[in-house]
């Protein structure tokens, strides 16, 4: 069975940095696609970031500049460096892996980033 | 720009089927897409990927209760037999190079 186990959220405050990990079993991270995607409360779904099977990154244009996402093959862990957080970047973040180019097969359970002084 | 339109909120009955919308924009017809659930306090599932012709691929474990269809730029989520558990927002979603989009979301209701 597929799990993603989403870790590292938390209060801080704005303009500081953070960063998210997660560890995915029964899938290979280096050889799909694996994104992060957040929810603001009570908002709908938000795409962040994206790292392909190659190596290419890709970001939302909200984010672009400020966060970065990565990965780790031998422990099939995925990243997202959090740096100059904002108050609008508060929100739940979910790793999804996709088996394809397209879609997000495959979700975690989130981790919650609250940003506030 | 590719943009993903749902309606903010669906109902029907328990036992019966409901149809849910979400519309490509403009001169972006022929994308495919994604549905994904997400019930009340849990992460997004997903249910299936949807091509511009209907064919369509479910998820792991999806019932044959959850459908999918199109038409122009219009794709379709048809749940039949609703259950209680069917309560939940449901998110559209599709691609292109180097971004992923997602609809609004649809809050679906079970009288």
């Amino acid at each position: 069975e597929v799990q993603l186990v989403e870790s590292g959220g938390g209060l801080i405050q704005p303009g500081g940095s953070l960063r998210l990990s997660c560890v995915v079993s029964e899938f290979t991270v280096s050889d799909n696609y694996v994104s992060w995607v957040r929810q603001a409360p009570g908002k709908g779904l938000d795409w962040v970031s994206i790292i392909y099977s190659g190596g290419d990154t890709y970001y939302a244009d909200s984010v672009k500049g400020r966060f970065t996402i990565s990965r780790d093959n031998s422990r099939n862990t995925l990243f997202l460096q959090m740096n100059s957080l904002r108050a609008e970047d508060t929100a739940v973040y979910y790793c999804a892996v996709g088996k394809g180019y397209e879609t997000f097969d495959y979700w975690g359970q989130g981790t919650l980033v609250t940003v506030s002084s | 720009q590719l943009v993903l339109t749902q309606s903010p909120s669906a109902s029907a009955s328990l036992g019966a089927s409901v149809k849910l919308t979400c519309t490509l924009s403009s001169g972006h017809s022929r994308y495919a897409i994604a549905w994904h659930q997400q019930q009340p306090e849990k992460g997004p599932r997903y249910l299936m990927k949807l091509n511009s012709d209907g064919s369509h691929s479910k998820g792991d474990g999806i019932p044959d209760r959850f459908s999918g269809s199109s038409s122009g730029a219009e794709r379709y989520l048809t749940i039949s037999s609703l259950q209680s558990e069917d309560e939940a927002d449901y998110y559209c979603q599709t691609w292109d190079t180097g971004i992923r989009v997602f609809g609004g979301g649809t809050k679906l209701t079970v009288l």
